[in-house]
């Protein structure tokens, strides 16, 4: 595909599980993010990976939340033990130079009830 | 206050008006982008402008940049309720630890009614 594609679109969980969002970005680009943005708000940065350097994790809000981007393409996002706080729209974006014009998908709908 | 602040937070106005709206930022930056993002979902960038660079245009779209006072503006002419969405923008700037970091504002929210 030409952009960024997340999964699922939605996902609606019960308090304690653990959850996985997934983020395919678009081929070539070295530089992926993942951002929060819950209802009526701005984005919350979560974490960032540039080609094979450590990711940047200073935005992930809690240890529940891990993310891995396995061959320098796929990434997942892992929220451990849920909360009802967790609800939010996760991002995911890539960018082909770090830093510069980001390509956004459509984002995951988190609902934990 | 936070870097990358837009204001207003939100606007409304008439179809065919023109819409302004404001980027403040605190440190040197590399550039900025504006983005749009429509119902919540994904955002959709709109310009970049380099720090070296005053003005950019793209169709109805007018960035401005000014670095001495650490501000940008975007400028929608002859808006039209397809316009309606919030708008963010983004610099790439020195955060706390003066690392660079791209940092988000938190968006104006336009209204464009017909």
């Amino acid at each position: 595909g030409a952009g960024v594609s997340q999964s699922p679109s939605n996902k609606v969980t019960e308090k304690g599980k653990d959850v996985e969002l997934r983020c395919d970005p678009i081929s070539g680009h070295t530089a992926l993010y993942w951002y929060r943005q819950s209802l009526g708000q701005g984005l919350e940065f979560l974490i960032y990976f540039q080609g094979n350097s450590a990711p940047d994790k200073s935005g992930l809000p809690s240890d529940r939340f891990s993310a891995e981007r396995t061959g320098g393409s796929v990434s997942t996002l892992t929220i451990q033990r849920t909360q009802q706080e967790d609800s939010a729209v996760y991002l995911c974006a890539s960018s082909f130079i770090a830093r510069e014009t980001q390509y956004f998908g459509p984002g995951t709908r988190l609902l934990v009830l | 206050s936070q870097q990358g602040e837009e204001d207003p937070q939100a606007l409304s106005i008439q179809e065919g008006e023109n819409a302004t709206m404001n980027c403040s930022y605190k440190t040197s930056i590399n550039n900025l982008q504006w983005y749009r993002q429509n119902s919540g979902r994904g955002l959709v960038h709109l310009i970049l402008i380099r720090s070296n660079e005053r003005e950019k245009h793209s169709g109805r779209l007018r960035v401005t940049l000014d670095t001495s006072k650490k501000s940008s503006s975007l400028l929608i002419t002859a808006s039209r309720a397809a316009d309606t969405a919030s708008y963010f923008c983004a610099t790439d700037a020195l955060n706390a630890g003066n690392n660079r970091k791209l940092i988000w504002g938190l968006g104006t929210s336009l209204a464009v009614n017909p």
